[in-house]
């Protein structure tokens, strides 16, 4: 009963380094999400996909690219990270778009820039 | 656009009492879904609660409920005999109905709640 994993839970880099963020899910959602979490702000969304292969920007996008490869993963990458992206970093998945069923997330990134 | 507002970025309660955390929201849509997130320290999203826009009935789940006022455009969370477990970030969350967008979450600011023995 795994849910939705993200991995990993902690990292730290350095302004200007690359990394990516994977979420899995083995619930056969076809929508996932990427949200960032800042005090104050709640979650804001920065890209999500609607299925296999598409990806779409939300809310806060900029400094960020995702792929959805393979339907159960969406990755979100920092190509050249800074410390404005300093987050807690969540993903999330649902089955539609259009219901009032929850979107289900993982437990989250916390991620720093220094 | 939709947007979110949560006025209250702190509440307390005393254990056993009750405590309502209001929400508030602005949307050109008539239809369209209403939810409480609930993230301990852990950091785990938990939803506590759901209402649709088209039910004319208050949600209830256990000890918790909503006060759902469509026209006011208002969705108060209401935590009845708080228990100490119910300290956490609370947060208000909009998702629209509508086909092909992506069902996104749109959340408040959250409200921090403290729980006193």
């Amino acid at each position: 009963n795994a849910g939705v994993t993200q991995t990993p839970k902690f990292r730290v880099l350095k302004t200007g380094q690359s990394m990516t963020l994977l979420c899995a899910q083995d619930m056969n959602h076809e929508y996932m999400y990427w949200y960032r979490q800042d005090p104050g702000m709640g979650l804001r969304l920065i890209h999500y996909s609607v299925g296999e292969g598409t990806t779409a920007k939300g809310e806060v996008p900029d400094g960020y690219n995702v792929s959805r490869l393979k339907k159960q993963n969406f990755l979100l990458g920092l190509e050249s990270a800074a410390p404005s992206q300093t987050s807690v970093y969540f993903c999330a998945s649902s089955y539609t778009d259009s219901s009032s069923q929850p979107q289900h997330f993982g437990d989250g990134t916390r991620l720093s820039i220094l | 656009a939709q947007t979110v507002t949560q006025s209250q970025p702190e509440m307390s309660v005393q254990e056993a009492e009750t405590v309502t955390l209001s929400c508030t929201y602005d949307t050109s849509e008539s239809d369209y879904y209403l939810f409480w997130y609930k993230q301990p320290p852990s950091r785990q999203m938990i939803l506590v609660i759901r209402q649709e826009a088209y039910k004319q009935q208050n949600a209830t789940e256990n000890r918790f409920s909503v006060n759902f006022q469509k026209a006011a455009k208002s969705f108060s969370l209401k935590i009845s005999d708080s228990q100490l477990g119910d300290a956490a970030m609370y947060f208000c969350a909009y998702r629209a109905m509508i086909y092909n967008q992506g069902g996104k979450l749109i959340f408040g600011q959250g409200t921090e709640l403290s729980v006193k023995p």
